[in-house]
């Protein structure tokens, strides 16, 4: 089946840091993306819809100086934490929309830890 | 704004009981509704899927039942094993694009 892919799985770094968080769709192509993110024993919330050559759309309180997100080609779509800190500390998950199956699929998840 | 609520939100049972799992969405016009379960600290696997047109869709000991009218699907899992402890995470949406997640109900399964 289809499958989305996430990179990288984990990371932990120093307050102010820039972290980038790649998500592939490998075998279909992905006009839209979507990234969740879900703080410790919470569900998953939408942060921002990310459509391939357009800027993302965020969700009310999610900042988008903060969260950069590029969905540069059909496969690709990376979000980047800038100057992250220790709030931003999360498991960050994408989903890819197979328009072709009409279907979507949920990547792996990156776990961010700033300290 | 779609809301989802999951029923109960912590429950233990023996191995080899049936379990119901409930979730409750409050806009009855969606497009479909996805059951996914999640083991601590990974990912989402999709268990089952449902279209707005269907009213069930199994999955080996997996059963999901969608009510739109009612704003609601139950999750039963036959024949319950150790193996299925995690949290299942219910999952709605009205476009066929995102998704409002559930609470999630985090069950264990006793041997």
């Amino acid at each position: 089946g289809a499958v989305v892919s996430q990179h990288p799985s984990r990371v932990i770094c120093k307050s102010g840091t820039s972290v980038k968080i790649e998500c592939r769709s490998l075998d279909f192509q992905a006009t839209t993306m979507f990234w969740y993110r879900q703080f410790p024993k919470q569900s998953l919330m939408l942060m921002a819809t990310s459509n391939e050559g357009s800027k993302a759309t965020y969700e009310q309180g999610v900042e988008k100086d903060k969260f950069l997100i590029n969905h540069a080609s059909l496969t690709l779509s990376t979000l980047t934490v800038a100057s992250a800190h220790p709030e931003d500390s999360s498991f960050y998950i994408c989903s890819a929309r197979d328009g072709g199956a009409d279907t979507q699929y949920f990547g792996p998840g990156t776990r961010l830890t700033v300290l | 704004k779609q809301e989802v609520t999951q029923i109960p939100a912590a429950l233990s049972v023996p191995e080899g009981e049936n379990l119901v799992l409930n979730c409750s969405f409050t806009d009855s016009a969606i497009y479909n509704l996805q059951w996914f379960r999640q083991d601590p600290g990974k990912g989402l696997t999709s268990l089952l899927l449902i279209q707005s047109s269907q009213r069930e869709q199994t999955s080996g000991r997996l059963n999901a039942s969608l009510d739109k009218s009612s704003g609601r699907s139950t999750l039963y899992i036959a024949a319950s094993q150790p193996g299925d402890s995690a949290t299942y995470l219910c999952a709605v949406s009205n476009t066929g694009n995102q998704f409002y997640f559930g609470t999630g109900t985090s069950l264990t399964v006793i041997p």
